[in-house]
């Protein structure tokens, strides 16, 4: 069975600390993957992808892979109040556009000011 | 990224009838859209596969005669609760994904409530 592991938290930073946020997952062959940050009450909403080994940035988020490790990272610099959420992972198993992504459970993160 | 409109937002009905909820992909074709459930605390739990023109694909466990999916055009999916049950009271939420890309779009979800 697929599987998409987190970490369930809370997960508890002051505000201006690193957030680190991990994932595994158990299929070797999966090909993308994705951090999601979802507020309560809320849809999903897509905050990083990344599909190859190595580190990914996008201003204050960074995804980091290693495919070997089957282990996907996400890490937040600068945390704010705002950032508090449940952060989702996800991974295309089969690497192709239009097939469902598999989710984790989330881990929810806390901002404190 | 791609818009995915789903409506109604919330919905409140008495057990036993059934609820309609649309999902509309409003900037691209989508052959393919997802529903998921969320129950409150856990992760989205994929229930079906709409397919357009063709019948959907439901994960194991899940009742197809009782969670209906229509995908008659390339925008508009639909499910459709049938004989609802206060168990059945969840936030479903449906998603597509760009023809190009393997990354996934939600709609708004819709928080369901049978009493």
């Amino acid at each position: 069975q697929k599987e998409v592991e987190q970490n369930s938290g809370p997960l508890s930073v002051p505000e201006g600390a690193i957030a680190s946020l991990n994932c595994t997952y158990s299929d070797r062959g999966s090909q993308s993957f994705f951090w999601y940050r979802q507020y309560s009450g809320k849809s999903p909403e897509l905050i990083m992808s990344i599909y190859s080994n190595g580190d990914k940035e996008d201003g204050r988020f960074t995804a980091q892979l290693n495919k070997a490790s089957q282990y996907v990272s996400l890490l937040i610099r600068d945390s704010q109040p705002s950032d508090s959420a449940t952060y989702l992972c996800a991974v295309n198993i089969r690497g192709q556009a239009g097939t469902a992504l598999i989710f984790g459970k989330g881990t929810t993160l806390s901002v404190s000011s | 990224g791609a818009v995915v409109s789903q409506h109604p937002s919330w919905v409140i009905c008495k057990s036993g009838t059934s609820v309609k909820i649309e999902c509309r992909s409003l900037d691209f074709q989508a052959t393919t859209m997802f529903w998921y459930r969320q129950f409150p605390k856990q992760s989205l739990m994929l229930m079906a596969t709409s397919n357009e023109g063709s019948k959907a694909t439901y994960e194991q466990g899940v009742e197809k005669d009782k969670f209906l999916i229509n995908h008659a055009s390339l925008t508009l999916s639909t499910l459709t609760v049938t004989s609802a049950h206060p168990e059945d009271s969840s936030f479903y939420i449906c998603s597509a994904g760009g023809a190009l890309n393997t990354e996934a779009f939600f709609g708004q979800g819709t928080r369901l409530t049978v009493v």
